[in-house]
């Protein structure tokens, strides 16, 4: 069964650093690409960042690039998103996702997804 | 980057009934070497992380019911609850998983009439 599990959510101020992980188990973690995506207090879903699954192609939305950084090792089957510089606006909660299928060279939905973990920046 | 847009914004429909929700993207998602729409429909509930319905724009993933389907090319797709159940009451997003930044819709609010 895949399971994906997120921590390292909380309170941290504005400006300040958090590092969200997630761990992968239930499949082979090395052949998927791997998402991050949030979900504001009131708002929609955002898709946050993407990384292949070699880790050597990697995406962001636009609003996060220069402040967040995804990665993953693949040895210990987790992926993370370093987030710094945070702002007020990137309350929300953070799903990791798992892409659908996996090949190379295409593209995929978020076929599962975590629970999710909750950061709230805040003074 | 492509921007993804739904109609309506909420949608009150009586127990049994269709439901129709629509999603239009700023540029085609049709790949024409593949002759496939990356587009996706996810349903979220309230404390609950986001389930995917449909991808390809039409192909239902495993479990979901087939009340739940898809249509549409290029810019235009249509999400359809061909009889609403009490369980389906969530918000609906749809897509684009054609070209980072990948883009969802603001999300159709589905509820009881």
């Amino acid at each position: 069964e895949v399971q994906l599990v997120e921590s390292g959510g909380g309170l941290v101020k504005p400006g300040g650093s958090l590092r969200l992980s997630c761990a992968a188990s239930g499949f082979t973690f090395s052949n998927f690409n791997m998402n991050w995506v949030r979900k504001a207090p009131g708002k929609g879903l955002e898709w946050v960042s993407s990384i292949s699954s070699s880790g050597g192609y990697i995406y962001y939305t636009g609003s996060v690039k220069g402040r967040f950084t995804i990665s993953r090792d693949n040895t210990k089957n987790s992926l993370y998103l370093q987030m710094n510089s945070l702002r007020a606006e990137d309350t929300a909660v953070y799903y990791c996702a798992r892409d659908l299928f996996f090949g190379y060279g295409d593209s995929y939905p978020h076929g599962y997804w975590g629970q999710g973990t909750l950061v709230t920046v805040s003074s | 980057d492509i921007v993804m847009t739904q109609s309506p914004d909420s949608l009150g429909v009586s127990l049994g009934e269709r439901a129709t929700i629509n999603c239009k993207s700023s540029q085609s998602v049709l790949y024409s070497s593949n002759n496939k729409n990356y587009l996706a429909w996810y349903q979220q509930k309230p404390g609950q992380p986001p389930k995917l319905l449909l991808y390809w724009a039409s192909s239902r993933e495993s479990g979901v019911p087939d009340r739940f389907s898809g249509s549409g090319s290029g810019t235009d797709f249509t999400l359809t609850i061909s009889s609403l159940q009490a369980e389906d009451v969530a918000v609906y997003y749809c897509q684009q998983y054609f070209t980072p930044p990948l883009t969802f819709g603001p999300g159709t609010t589905v509820d009881i009439k």
